[in-house]
């Protein structure tokens, strides 16, 4: 079985740009979570989707969105790209919501984006 | 806001030491993960806990947790020069639309020298 996959690996913009990572979970996962990474930093939290509806939402401004599509794969979208956007994109998938029983994050290799 | 501390965030060590390192949160949660990452790679889990008392041990790493003292260690022994890498702690909080958010730490940037 695939594992996570994301779209594309690497990534260069200028600032002002917009840009759509994608990101396709295991197959038969329905929650699909994305982060950022700074250089040096840990991952921080962007958004969480489930049965295409968001669930979790970070402390990003309005500029980055998503969405999920019907066959659970996700989009994230940052529009108006400033240096400080430039880091690694994580996306994990996840087979349920529920708060109630464990289910087991997999991450996926990542998008390098670079604002230039 | 759930806050998550690693300490030390940066580790040097020789080969065939032990070391310890902390995870500190500050808000209730039962579910704590280990992850290992590689320069440029994505993340390895390493380990989930998910109940007071937990412990998990794969090879030279053994992650305990205690949810009482808000508290995790994830312990090395003897240190190969392989388990250089960044080690990150995480943990899930519940906001009310039912879903989950993963609070992570700054990362350990473990060194292991020869």
């Amino acid at each position: 079985d695939a594992g996570v996959t994301q779209s594309p690996t690497h990534l260069i913009k200028t600032r002002g740009q917009h840009v759509t990572l994608r990101c396709s979970p295991i197959s038969g996962h329905k929650s699909v979570s994305w982060y950022q990474q700074v250089l040096g930093q840990g991952p921080q939290f962007i958004f969480q989707y489930y049965e295409k509806e968001e669930r979790g939402r970070g402390n990003f401004p309005d500029r980055f969105s998503a969405r999920q599509f019907p066959n659970y794969s996700s989009e994230l979208n940052v529009n108006a790209l400033l240096l400080g956007d430039s880091a690694l994109y994580l996306c994990a998938s996840s087979l349920f919501l529920a708060s109630s029983s464990y289910n087991e994050q997999f991450f996926g290799p990542g998008t390098r984006l670079t604002v230039l | 806001e759930l806050k998550v501390e690693q300490n030390p965030l940066f580790l040097s060590m020789q080969e065939g030491k032990n070391y310890t390192i902390y995870c500190n949160y500050s808000t209730t949660s039962d579910r704590l993960y280990w992850y290992r990452q590689d320069p440029g790679k994505s993340l390895e889990s390493l380990f989930v806990l998910l109940s007071n008392g937990a412990v998990k041990q794969e090879g030279r790493l053994m992650a305990s947790l205690d949810t009482k003292a808000r508290l995790s260690t994830l312990h090395i022994t003897a240190a190969v020069h392989d388990l250089s890498a960044t080690y990150f702690c995480a943990v899930d909080i519940f906001p009310s639309t039912g879903g989950f958010k993963t609070i992570f730490g700054a990362g350990t940037r473990l060194f292991v020298k020869a």
